[in-house]
């Protein structure tokens, strides 16, 4: 059972675009959501992250919304680059799980077209 | 210096044979992690282990066995080895950060 919805599954973007993949979730005991990026070749690595109990967070060109009674997240790219370009997986944690046991959305792979 | 490292990169192998890869981190982290992801970029947890304690099994074949010498390594074995076993499987560590993942290894079995 997916726990943890992600679309679009892939996306294109022309440069200096906006990228907007959106995530939603049911279970609300999950209390972190990250977003990884993962380029080809490589390990998924930490993009940015959110809890619920704010509604946004940024970092430089990447901004995380969280709307709580929506259940549902989204990763905003602003200026997309074509250096952008890989594969972004959404994540949840448990609450009250004592290690970062993450459960993933299928993934997006997004293409940042000069 | 690499946090998480797997040996082999590659591995490519028959049918009914048994492999082993191997993990270790050098972050200090309690916590370490087997993640498969198949050929459609699916991540699924198979197990994690905290100090030498496997708290979490998902429904994954007995043929899978992780092994875990120390706090720093977590190696997994596999036996009897089948054609859809061919995955990246990424070890991850974490501690009172989140999941740092090594590089993958891919394996194919023919």
């Amino acid at each position: 059972q997916q726990q943890v919805k992600q679309s679009p599954q892939s996306l294109i973007v022309q440069k200096g675009g906006i990228s907007i993949i959106n995530c939603a979730y049911e279970n609300t005991a999950f209390d972190y959501f990250p977003w990884y990026q993962q380029f080809p070749g490589k390990g998924p690595a930490l993009l940015i992250a959110i809890r619920p109990d704010v509604s946004e967070k940024k970092e430089g060109r990447f901004t995380i919304s969280f709307n709580k009674s929506a259940k549902q997240f989204s990763l905003h790219i602003m200026d997309s680059q074509p250096g952008d370009s890989a594969t972004y997986f959404c994540a949840a944690r448990l609450t009250g799980a004592g290690s970062y046991q993450l459960t993933f959305g299928k993934g997006t792979k997004l293409s940042v077209i000069p | 210096d690499t946090a998480v490292s797997q040996t082999p990169k590659y591995l490519v192998t028959q049918m009914g044979n048994d492999k082993s890869i191997k993990c270790e981190q050098n972050l200090g982290h309690d916590t370490m992690y087997w993640y498969k992801q198949d050929s459609k970029k699916f991540l699924k947890i198979m197990f994690s282990y905290n100090n030498k304690e496997l708290i979490i099994n998902e429904t994954v074949p007995n043929r899978f066995s992780p092994k875990s010498p120390d706090k720093a390594h977590l190696n997994l074995h596999i036996n009897s080895l089948e054609l859809g076993d061919s995955a990246v499987y990424f070890c991850a560590s974490s501690g009172n950060s989140p999941l740092h993942f090594g590089n993958g290894t891919r394996l194919t079995v023919t």
